[in-house]
Order: structure tokens, then C-alpha cells, then sequence
């Protein structure tokens, strides 16, 4: 079957960084998306990543391995508006999407 | 902003209830997605729209019932729902659905239903 897990909830202090985990089980591979959801929001496009390796967009980077079907997002300079859910999903050989349930992200000051 | 427009973002309806959801996107986009959202799952796919065809209905049972007039609107007509309908219904939109080709999807910001 399909399957994304990532951390239910995780907690971090304001300006440190933390790594939120994804691993991924998915019929065939077209790439791994990660998205912001702040409460009662629209989860909103951070990052794609198709090719191993790390991709950088400013404070916020993503990585992917293929080989061992892991990403991760790395939030850097914490601040306390990223306290949000985080959603990662990867998309299968028919270009849907297969998602987890979200790592909920507790900024403290 | 995501382009995406939803309403109403609250609802509350009784079992007997009919009411409808309402998305519009202003992105140009040719495809549309309703997902449903609840509280610690991951989104679940209801159905997909791709230039105003419906290309997949996971399974959702007959008291949603979507429809796609052009490609920048979509509907989720609801009739007879239960409790546990109740949960946050998003709608996304994207370039296209087309073989080989990856599209990011963008999202509403929900119609959170509470069903008595």
C-alpha cells in the first residue's frame, strides 16, 4: 500500500531550527511536496523535490533521498508565525497525491 | 492570497439539511480537487475535475455530489449528511491533469462543516 509518516507534533524554541521528517511508500515516484497549513488557513505551496539532494528557498530547505524514500524540512532562524502544520505528500504514477497527516509545529519564544 | 476562493467557511447543517459548497479559482487553472480534512488524517481525495470532467470519485458516497460547470468553478452539493461528515472540505485547483507532467496544487482555505 501507500503510505507518508511524519511526527505528529513537534516543539522548538524561537530562532533555533528544526527538521521535520517524511518518509514515503508510494506506487511509483513523481517527486515529494512539502506545504505550510496555519489553523483554519489554506495549506499553501513551501517546496518540491524530485532529484536527491537539498534544495534551499531562503530560511526553509527540503531534501530528499530516493534510494531510502526520506525527506526531510529543515526550518532555520525559527520564528514564531512558522507555527503551523506542516504537510508532506508524495505523488505516485498517476500524478496524485498521497499524504501524510501533518506535523503540527509549536514555536515557543 | 492562493487565488483560490471558498465559501462559505463555516457551516453548520442538520442531517436533513441540503446546502452546497462553493469554490472559485482566479489562476487560470484546468483542473479542481475536493479533499476532505480531518482533525490528525491526512487529506483524503474526493474528487477530481480535469477541464470540467470528472476524472476520479474515490469512493465518496452518494450524499456529496460534485459538479464542475467551467474550469474555474466547482461545487460540492451535500444532502443527508452524518456526524462524522463533519471536518474541514478543501478545494484545490492546478495547471492541468496530463501524463508525464507534475503540477502543484493550490489550495482554498476550507469550509469547515459541522454536521448536527
Amino acid at each position: 500500500g501507500q503510505n507518508i509518516d511524519q511526527p505528529t507534533e513537534m516543539t522548538a524554541t524561537e530562532g533555533a531550527i528544526v527538521q521535520i521528517n517524511c518518509t514515503y511508500q508510494t506506487s511509483g515516484f513523481n517527486g515529494l511536496f512539502w506545504y505550510q497549513q496555519h489553523a483554519g488557513e489554506a495549506p499553501t505551496f513551501l517546496s518540491y523535490n524530485v532529484l536527491d539532494g537539498l534544495e534551499e528557498k531562503g530560511r526553509f530547505s527540503s531534501f530528499l533521498s530516493r534510494s531510502k524514500g526520506y525527506s526531510y524540512l529543515l526550518l532555520k532562524e525559527l520564528q514564531m508565525k512558522d507555527s503551523a502544520s506542516y504537510l508532506c505528500a508524495g505523488m505516485d504514477s498517476n500524478y496524485q497525491l498521497i499524504w501524510g497527516a501533518g506535523t503540527k509545529l509549536i514555536i515557543k519564544p | 492570497e492562493t487565488g483560490v476562493t471558498q465559501t462559505p467557511r463555516h457551516l453548520v447543517m442538520g442531517m436533513t439539511n441540503k446546502k452546497s459548497l462553493k469554490c472559485e479559482q482566479h489562476l487560470g487553472h484546468n483542473a479542481m480537487y475536493w479533499y476532505k480534512q480531518s482533525a490528525k488524517k491526512p487529506l483524503e481525495l474526493m474528487f477530481v475535475y480535469n477541464f470540467k470532467e470528472q476524472t476520479e470519485n474515490n469512493s465518496v458516497p452518494s450524499r456529496f455530489s460534485p459538479e464542475c460547470p467551467n474550469s474555474s468553478h466547482l461545487f460540492l452539493h451535500l444532502h443527508t449528511l452524518q456526524p462524522e461528515d463533519s471536518a474541514l472540505y478543501l478545494c484545490a485547483s492546478s495547471q492541468a491533469l496530463a501524463g508525464g507532467h507534475v503540477d502543484t496544487q493550490y489550495f482554498g482555505p476550507g469550509t469547515r462543516l459541522t454536521v448536527l
